[in-house]
C-alpha cells in the first residue's frame, strides 16, 4: 500500500541556510508523489510533483526534490532559506487503495526560519 | 483560473444546526474532494466526486452529507455536528482518473461547533 513518512516533525533553519525536509515512500508500484505547502489558515498549495518523467523534479519558491528509488527518498531541498519559506509542508503519494483519487498525507513537517 | 473557492470562511454552529459548506472551480475539472484537517494534523479524504458521482466515501458519519450539483460546483450540508467536528473543512479539485494530477485545494472553511 502507498504511504510516506515524513521524518522530523519540526524543522528549524537561519536564514540563508540549507533547507532539507525528508520524506520516505513505500509503494509497491511506481509511485506519483507530491510535496504541498501550507501557510497559516491557508489551504495547500502543489511545490512540486514527482511523475517519472525525471528524477530531479523543481518546483515554485526555489524548491526542488530527488526521486531516489534506492533509497525510496524524495526529499525537498532549498538553498537558501528565507523567512517567507517558514509553514508546514507535507509529502503526499497517490493511489492509495488502488484509487488514483486517494492522496495519503505524511505527518508534516514544520519549517522555522531564524533571523 | 487555478483557483478553488470555498465559502465561508469561517462558520460557528450549533448543535442542532443545518450549514452548507460551498466550494467552486472552474478549471474544467472533473474530481472535487473533501478533506478535514484538524489541528496540526495532515488532511484526511472525507468524499471523492468523480464526473459528478460519489466515487469514494472514506466511512464518514452520516452528519456529513455531499452533494455535487454540477461539474464546478461541490457541496458539504452539516446537520447534527459534535464539538470534536470542528476543524478546517478543505475541497480540493483535479483532472479526473489520472494519479500524476495535482489536486488544487481551496482556502479552506474553518469551522467551529459549539
Amino acid at each position: 500500500a502507498q504511504s510516506v513518512t515524513q521524518l522530523g516533525s519540526h524543522v528549524s533553519v537561519s536564514e540563508g541556510a540549507l533547507v532539507l525536509l525528508r520524506c520516505n515512500y513505500s509503494s509497491s508500484v511506481p509511485p506519483y508523489l507530491f510535496w504541498y505547502v501550507q501557510y497559516p489558515n491557508q489551504g495547500l498549495q502543489l511545490l512540486l510533483k514527482y511523475t517519472s518523467a525525471a528524477t530531479l523534479v523543481k518546483g515554485i519558491n526555489g524548491f526542488e526534490a530527488e526521486f531516489k528509488k534506492s533509497e525510496t527518498s524524495f526529499h525537498l531541498t532549498k538553498p537558501s532559506a528565507h523567512m517567507s519559506d517558514a509553514a508546514e509542508y507535507f509529502c503526499a503519494v497517490s493511489g492509495a487503495g488502488g484509487s488514483n483519487y486517494k492522496l495519503t498525507f505524511g505527518k508534516g513537517t514544520l519549517l522555522t526560519v531564524n533571523p | 483560473d487555478t483557483e478553488v473557492t470555498q465559502t465561508p470562511k469561517h462558520l460557528v454552529m450549533g448543535m442542532t444546526n443545518k450549514k452548507s459548506l460551498k466550494c467552486e472551480q472552474h478549471m474544467g475539472h472533473r474530481a472535487m474532494y473533501w478533506y478535514k484537517q484538524k489541528a496540526k494534523k495532515p488532511p484526511e479524504l472525507m468524499f471523492v466526486y468523480s464526473y459528478e458521482k460519489l466515487s469514494i466515501n472514506e466511512s464518514v458519519p452520516s452528519r456529513f452529507s455531499p452533494e455535487c450539483p454540477n461539474s464546478s460546483l461541490l457541496n458539504l450540508h452539516l446537520h447534527a455536528l459534535q464539538p470534536e467536528d470542528s476543524a478546517l473543512y478543505l475541497c480540493a479539485s483535479s483532472q479526473a482518473g489520472q494519479g500524476n494530477t495535482e489536486a488544487f485545494f481551496g482556502q479552506g472553511t474553518r469551522l467551529t461547533v459549539v
